[in-house]
């Protein structure tokens, strides 16, 4: 069965700090990836989606980049945080594009900026 | 674009009561529906999904939803909850046309009252 692992679980990192979020899928190959954040109180927002490897296309223009550099791993960094960049980051993917396909979501990581 | 509202953002209810938890979207293009359950600091696990056929669709730990294409609704529903259901609720659509995007809403907090 396919699993999805996002570390680390927690971080605290001071304002102006580089991040480095890791997502890796088991048990399947080229899926699709997702990041997305939850600010609090608020939804889902799509940061960024990969339909392979190198191919990232970023949803919200931000301080924060991505990129795959193998099949079933999805990295989410940013090389300056700040405060708003608080949230909790998940990791998704699915099999396919298609609009039914469902996505599947890691367990999270909460990042807190001060 | 699309638009998903959840009308309610806090929803407490008692223990063995029946609860309905709302959820609407904005286009009448053909759209594909599912609700995911976030249990507090972990991912999104699916609940259930409509893709085509009966509008009335069976997810798991007992819950229901019904499509309704004239209200452009997707309410969930469960007819006896457990202190267990307390968690946030996600409504999400995704639209014909767009890929894999799917568009959430800002979830519901249900409370389960002993």
């Amino acid at each position: 069965s396919q699993t999805i692992h996002q570390w680390p679980a927690t971080l605290v990192q001071p304002v102006g700090s580089p991040l480095s979020l890791e997502c890796t899928v088991e048990g399947t190959s080229n899926p699709n990836l997702y990041w997305y954040r939850q600010a609090a109180g608020r939804g889902l927002q799509l940061l960024f989606y990969s339909i392979g490897i190198d191919q990232i296309s970023s949803e919200v223009p931000q301080n924060l980049s991505a990129s795959r550099p193998q099949d079933r791993q999805f990295i989410l960094s940013s090389k300056k945080l700040l405060l708003s960049d608080s949230g909790f980051y998940l990791c998704a993917w699915s099999v396919g594009l298609a609009e039914s396909d469902t996505q599947y979501f890691g367990p999270g990581t909460r990042l807190t900026v001060l | 674009a699309q638009s998903v509202t959840q009308l309610d953002s806090q929803v407490p209810v008692f223990e063995e009561a029946p609860v309905e938890l709302r959820c609407n979207y904005s286009s009448s293009v053909s759209v594909y529906l599912f609700w995911y359950v976030q249990y507090p600091n972990q991912g999104l696990q699916l609940l259930l999904k409509y893709l085509s056929g009966s509008t009335l669709v069976k997810g798991i730990n007992g819950f229901e939803a019904e499509f309704n294409k004239s209200q452009t609704s997707f309410h969930l529903r469960k007819p006896s909850v457990h202190i267990s259901d307390t968690a946030e609720y996600f409504c999400a659509v995704s639209q014909r046309g767009t890929g894999n995007q799917f568009y959430f809403g800002t979830g519901t907090s249900l409370t389960v009252i002993p």
